[in-house]
């Protein structure tokens, strides 16, 4: 059974101060592994696909890589509009449906 | 605004009511699911439809009844439903089922049962 797990549940980080969130994943063939930025109260936001290990994506002050047992989001210099839960995610087998962690509550404050 | 738009966004309903959720996709995908999201937990995935076809049920109650008339539009029909089923019930599309396929979520619908 694929599984996906999040640490921390929580972070709360000041303005600039930068740091990462990891996914570990356990899957039998791994086909991408996804992160999602989620406000309250809103649908999950695509933010990266990463297919292999060694892969890195970016975006603004976010950057994304992976290895053969886990991912890690990097926040630069965040701000208080990067405040969001990050949800961690994987395809596996033949299938595109998704298979999700708990997620990670963000919060920047000034 | 997304490519993936679920009405209503806000639903209370009694434990005896029908009542119906609805999901339109315009990015012209071809697959299209619901998930079930519930506080502290992960998200579920409840339904998956390909080209208008069901191909997986993800032992869901009957309770909760799929409908996909065409590959753009997907209802959720809720009957009978109990307070645990109190929820973000989220729509989502894709390319295909296809792995390798990003999936992209409506803003979900905030279901209460009181």
């Amino acid at each position: 059974e694929d599984q996906v797990t999040q640490s921390p549940e929580a972070l709360r980080l000041q303005e600039g101060e930068s740091s990462s969130l990891n996914c570990s994943y356990t899957v039998s063939g791994l086909r991408g592994l996804f992160w999602y930025r989620q406000d309250p109260g809103k649908g999950p936001e695509f933010l990266f696909t990463l297919y292999s290990a060694g892969e890195e994506k970016e975006k603004e002050r976010l950057k994304a890589t992976i290895t053969k047992k886990e991912s890690f989001l990097h926040i630069t210099a965040p701000k208080p509009e990067d405040s969001a839960t990050y949800l961690c995610a994987v395809q596996a087998g033949t299938a595109s449906k998704l298979t999700f962690g708990t997620g990670t509550r963000l919060q920047v404050t000034l | 605004e997304t490519g993936v738009t679920q009405t209503p966004r806000h639903l209370v309903m009694g434990m005896t009511n029908k009542k119906s959720l609805k999901c339109e996709q315009h990015l012209g995908h071809n697959a299209m699911y619901w998930y079930k999201q519930s506080a502290k937990k992960p998200l579920e995935l409840m339904f998956v439809y390909n080209f208008k076809e069901q191909t997986e049920n993800n032992s869901v109650p009957s309770r909760f009844s799929p409908e996909c008339p065409n590959s753009s539009h997907l209802f959720l029909h809720l009957h009978t439903l109990q307070p645990e089923d109190s929820a973000l019930y989220l729509c989502a599309s894709s390319q295909d089922v296809n792995s390798g396929n990003t999936i992209y979520f409506g803003e979900g619908s905030w279901l209460t049962v009181v």
